[in-house]
């Protein structure tokens, strides 16, 4: 089965100018997460779907990020404009949906480096 | 006071030895997640728990429902186990949200 696909690995961009990190998921996969993970750091959800619907979005700086979902499948992640703050790795992690308990298996990309000068 | 705290924050072991990071979280949880994230890699689920004990090749994870804690074991550590590892919880009550700790520097020596 092929994992969850990401791209770019990495970009380099400089403050104020803008950058879009996409993601595929692993087929059927009804959950999708963007995390930020800055260096040293566990990651922190910035937001999160579920099909095409956003179920937890409270931690994405909203003024320059943000995220769709078209048909509940690929997602891609804005930043406009970039901070220096915002250098970080952008993770994509996709689950499937349980009936039961909701504890899906969690499987992540590979990341998107970004490094704002 | 963060929802997941790990420890240690950071370890170095000898090869052969044996390994515990843990885990504490103090919200409610559907199940908790170890995770493994290579330098430069991308991250690696190792175990999902609910409940109990789970074991796959050299690595045990256990959980205490009621003290809210978990430990990762690693017998007969080897240096390709050093990583990063990264506990995750999901919560009750909340369509899948996760809260990660912030991880565990692992670095086993010959």
């Amino acid at each position: 089965e092929a994992g969850v696909a990401q791209s770019p690995r990495y970009k380099i961009i400089e403050k104020r100018q803008s950058v879009a990190f996409w993601c595929n998921p692993i087929s059927g996969h009804a959950t999708l997460y963007w995390y930020q993970q800055i260096l040293g750091q566990g990651p922190k959800l910035l937001i999160q779907f579920q099909n095409n619907g956003v179920v937890d979005d409270s931690q994405l700086p909203k003024d320059r990020f943000s995220a769709e979902r078209l048909k509940g499948v690929d997602s891609t992640l804005k930043i406009q404009p970039a901070k220096l703050e915002d250098s970080a790795v952008y993770l994509c992690a996709s689950s499937p949906l349980r009936l039961a308990g909701n504890t899906g298996e969690l499987f992540f990309g590979e990341g998107s480096r970004l490094t704002v000068l | 006071k963060n929802e997941v705290e790990q420890s240690p924050q950071n370890l170095t072991a000898q090869e052969g030895e044996f390994i515990t990071i843990n885990c504490s979280y103090s919200v409610g949880i559907s199940a908790l997640h170890w995770l493994q994230q290579h330098p430069g890699g991308g991250i690696v689920s190792l175990f999902m728990l609910s409940s109990g004990k789970k074991k796959h090749g050299r690595l045990i994870a256990t959980i205490n429902i009621q003290e809210k804690h978990s430990s990762l074991h690693i017998t007969a550590s080897h240096p390709r186990d050093s990583a990063v590892y990264i506990c995750a919880v999901k919560h009750t009550g909340t369509a899948s949200k996760l809260t990660f700790g912030t991880g565990t520097r692992l670095q086993v020596t010959l």
